[in-house]
């Protein structure tokens, strides 16, 4: 079936702009998570949801960022006036819920945000 | 605060030759150690998911041990191949209810023809 699909794969934007980027999960899992990836480095993680509700949004470096799941299945994560600083690759994994599944998440393949 | 430390950073090795990859972390109490692989511009490939009542898991040529006692967790590829090229991460769950892995800077790795 199909997996974690994000778009834009690519964006540029000038200091300063509002960018959105959009996550659709495998269809039926329940679990969705954002990920930070700065070069080199490994994923950080930003923010969670189970269905609609996010239940930890505890990674998320500025209250520039902000994401929502309103009907619990496409996810938008929206950063408002862009610095240089967010600048990464934003990753988007779903989970299914069912414990004897674990936790296994499943990446799609990133946007790579540059800002100018 | 979980830390995940993945050593080398990078490896390169002659194609055919078994290798292992570390990854170590300071909390013990996690849920599960996932490891997966990155390629160049690409997002992350689940290889394999370790329990943390489990010792090992197996897929292939790979095979990943977890000792939870020691906070180590260790990748072991069998038979290398230029294909395996890539960036290896390990990533912990904790056993906290909190669902977010932490993860490590991965190892590079380069298997030469």
């Amino acid at each position: 079936g199909a997996g974690v699909s994000q778009s834009p794969r690519y964006k540029v934007a000038k200091r300063g702009q509002d960018v959105a980027l959009r996550c659709d999960p495998i269809s039926g899992h329940v679990s969705l998570f954002w990920y930070q990836q700065a070069l080199g480095q490994g994923p950080e993680f930003l923010t969670y949801f189970q269905n609609e509700a996010q239940l930890d949004k505890s990674g998320l470096p500025s209250d520039r960022f902000f994401a929502e799941r309103p009907e619990g299945s496409v996810s938008t994560l929206k950063i408002q006036r862009t610095q240089q600083e967010d600048s990464a690759v934003y990753l988007c994994a779903s989970s299914h819920k069912r414990a004897s599944r674990g936790n296994e998440q499943f990446f799609g393949p990133g946007t790579r945000l540059t800002v100018l | 605060k979980q830390e995940v430390t993945q050593i080398p950073a990078a490896l390169s090795v002659p194609e055919g030759e078994n290798l292992v990859l570390n990854c170590s972390f300071t909390d013990s109490a996690i849920y599960n150690l996932q490891w997966f692989r990155q390629d160049p511009g690409k997002g992350l490939t689940s290889l394999l998911l370790i329990q943390s009542s489990q010792r090992e898991q197996t897929s292939g040529r790979l095979n990943a041990s977890l000792d939870k006692s020691s906070g180590r967790s260790t990748l072991y590829i069998a038979a290398s191949q230029p294909g395996d090229s890539a960036t290896y991460l390990c990533a912990a769950t904790m056993d906290t209810g909190r669902r977010a892995l932490t993860f490590g800077s991965g190892t590079r790795l380069q298997v030469q023809p």
